[in-house]
């Protein structure tokens, strides 16, 4: 009964390879977030979508793309990942007008 | 747009220590405030929030309050515990964004 899942919990690739991580919530909320955390564990947030649509698109590497196929998804593709792009990601959900975000366990990315 | 300031880390007490952690924001009207968790190896857990001046938000023995005057919302816990070792973050929710992250700062606690 996971509240926001992602999957996988680790990835280990090299550079020039492309990745994808999903996430799913089963909170029957209808915003979702990628959010970026680096090595000295600051979060920054990528994307947002509200009901499938994008809300919120910070700067990011076009090499970055979010696809939500539906209210319960967003998944996250990465293409020519770079060194840099190592980090962990997270996905997060929650409800319009409520302020509470629930967050997945997070995707360790190591580019080698 | 909105910004949230934590004391830097790490933080390192011994158990049965006092804990203030100090974070203050920035936001154009009056933001939701929270403290979030993280534990090692583990995603980001809701600590506590306050939703207007005033309010008081506490769970585990943590408590802060949403200070107005001084735009704070300071966390503390009377006795801290081994188990409380984790990284510690700030947000801020304004309505129309996603929320706005400290950088957390990293609690130690030694026997």
């Amino acid at each position: 009964d996971t509240a926001v899942s992602q999957t996988p919990k680790y990835l280990v690739t090299q550079m020039g390879n492309d990745k994808s991580i999903k996430c799913e919530q089963n909170l029957g909320h209808d915003t979702m977030y990628w959010y970026k955390q680096d090595s000295k564990k600051f979060l920054k947030i990528m994307f947002s979508y509200n009901n499938k649509e994008l809300i919120i698109n910070e700067t990011v590497p076009n090499r970055f793309s979010p696809k939500s196929p539906d209210k319960a998804h967003l998944n996250l593709h990465i293409n020519s990942l770079e060194l840099g792009d190592s980090a962990v990601y997270f996905c997060a959900s929650s409800l319009t007008g409520n302020t509470e975000a629930f967050f997945g366990q997070g995707t360790r990315l190591t580019v080698v | 747009g909105d910004s949230v300031t934590q004391m830097e880390g790490p933080v390192t007490l011994s158990e049965e220590a006092f804990l203030t952690i100090n974070c203050t924001y920035t936001a154009t009207g009056y933001p939701s405030l929270f403290w979030y968790v993280q534990y090692p190896g583990e995603g980001l857990q809701l600590l506590l929030k306050a939703t207007k001046a005033d309010d008081k938000g506490s769970n585990k023995g943590f408590e802060a309050t949403y200070r107005k005057e001084t735009t704070s919302f300071h966390l503390e816990k009377g006795s801290v515990q081994v188990s409380d070792s984790a990284v510690y973050f700030c947000a801020s929710y304004s309505g129309n964004t996603p929320l706005v992250f400290g950088k957390g700062t990293r609690l130690s606690v030694i026997a």
